[in-house]
């Protein structure tokens, strides 16, 4: 079975600051890995997935997520953090069969210190 | 497009009421699926379908019923309401294909059940 962990439940940075958001995951075969972004009082936006090829993934708002697959590791980055990323963040994985089912981790609450 | 649509937006049932969440989604996505998302948990499958006719179960399917009879809809019914489905429900949509094709994530319910 597949699994997601998210380490940090709350992460605060300074605005400018690095942003980092740590997820691990669990699977038994090469995993496709997601990660989505939910502003308050509104549904799920995906910022970036790996599929294949290319391990360092460029998503929408300036976030990157390297794949590492020795560490089982999908780490979210942002080199420089705005005030609108306040928000939450969940790592996901999907399965290999033909519906995409996620599966979720915990997800990690992002605040922007002015 | 409207993208995915839920309704309603709140609701607050007693214990053994029943209702009908709506979702419907106006992309010709061929699958839909139900997840609810509880502080700490991160979102989880409740139930989905791969297209109309056909539904199948998710990590958590009891007490939840649904059905899709067309393209466009796919309904989440709460025969008997507890407690423990006190959550914010979350449709989602994607095209059929891939497993890595993205969610479209509707903005949510928010149901209490006293």
């Amino acid at each position: 079975a597949q699994s997601v962990t998210q380490l940090g439940s709350h992460v605060s940075v300074s605005e400018g600051a690095l942003v980092l958001l740590r997820c691990n995951y669990s699977s038994s075969v090469p995993p496709y890995l997601f990660w989505y972004v939910q502003y308050p009082n509104q549904g799920l936006q995906l910022l970036l997935k790996y599929t294949t090829g290319a391990t360092l993934v460029k998503g929408i708002n300036g976030f990157e997520a390297e794949f590492k697959k020795s560490e089982t590791s999908f780490h979210l980055t942002k080199p420089s953090a705005h005030m609108s990323d306040a928000a939450e963040y969940f790592c996901a994985v999907s399965n290999l069969q033909g519906a995409q089912k996620l599966v979720f981790g915990q997800g990690t609450r992002l605040t922007i210190n002015p | 497009n409207a993208g995915v649509t839920q309704t309603p937006k709140f609701q607050v049932l007693k214990t053994g009421q029943s209702m009908t969440l709506q979702c419907a989604q106006d992309m010709n996505h061929e699958y839909m699926s139900w997840y609810r998302q509880d502080p700490g948990m991160g979102l989880r499958l409740i139930h989905y379908s791969v297209g109309a006719g056909i539904t199948d179960q998710g990590e958590v399917p009891n007490g939840y019923n649904v059905s899709r009879s067309t393209t466009e809809d796919f309904p989440l019914r709460l025969l008997s309401a507890a407690p423990s489905q006190t959550s914010v429900y979350f449709c989602a949509s994607n095209r059929q294909g891939e497993p890595y094709n993205e969610q479209f994530f509707g903005p949510g319910t928010r149901l209490t059940v006293l």
